[in-house]
């Protein structure tokens, strides 16, 4: 089964670049998709399909995955961003009828210093 | 498409959690759309507990399987939970959902709900 592997925190300052890292042997190969959740609310999907943002949401956040890695990089960042943001893969190859081919990460916890 | 979720806040230590999902705005009869239940447990990350499409078709979380019944309403527009044998690990916030079918994001959520299971 697959774990997907997340640092709990990351901190930076106002203005700059956070960069959130995700780990799973392989990952580059599923799709992975990215979360924001703030205290209170319900998750919100901010990355789908490794790279892609849904509407409403800035161009300041992006994706991308390249061999065991998936990383969601949030630049010129803002207080607004706090958040835990959780990564997801979907490996649409694999048998379905397990329920192995879903699995979230355990979540960062993004500070803005 | 908008999603609530409903269901008792306490559960006493082993007998039943059950919440019912009503989707508005949208149809449960979807060929490109799963329904889902995540839940959020204190201090801990998101855990999807499986997925039910119209039809009727489950997957679970096999960590849950035994537990947990994903069931679904076409006729009332809504999707059900019911974990049986509750402890106090399965105390969580838990939110239903909307999954895109082949690429597997979840697109839409519900508000969630607090569920304590404590006697």
């Amino acid at each position: 089964s697959y774990v997907l592997t997340q640092p709990p925190s990351v901190s930076v300052a106002p203005g700059q670049t956070a960069t959130i890292i995700c780990g799973e042997n392989n990952l580059g190969s599923f799709n992975v998709h990215w979360y924001q959740r703030k205290p209170g609310q319900a998750p919100r999907l901010v990355i789908y399909d490794d790279t892609d943002r849904p509407s409403g949401i800035p161009e300041r956040f992006s994706g991308s995955t390249s061999g065991n890695t998936a990383t969601l990089t949030i630049t010129r960042v803002e207080a607004g961003d706090e958040a835990d943001y959780y990564c997801q893969m979907w490996d649409s190859s694999s048998d379905h009828t397990r329920g192995e081919h879903v699995v979230f990460g355990g979540g960062t916890k993004l500070t803005v210093l | 498409v908008q999603l609530q979720e409903s269901g008792p806040g306490l559960v006493k230590p082993s007998e039943t959690l059950s919440l019912t999902c009503n989707v508005s705005s949208g149809s449960v009869i979807s060929n490109v759309y799963y329904w889902t239940w995540i839940r959020l447990p204190p201090g801990k990350g998101l855990e999807l507990m499986g997925y039910i499409y119209h039809s009727g078709d489950t997957t679970y979380n096999p960590s849950l399987k035994s537990r947990v019944t994903i069931s679904v309403d076409t006729s009332k527009n809504q999707f059900s939970l019911r974990v049986n044998s509750v402890t106090a690990a399965d105390t969580a916030v838990y939110f239903c959902a909307r999954v895109v079918l082949y690429s597997g994001y979840v697109d839409s959520w519900g508000q969630g709900t607090r569920v304590t299971v404590s006697s």
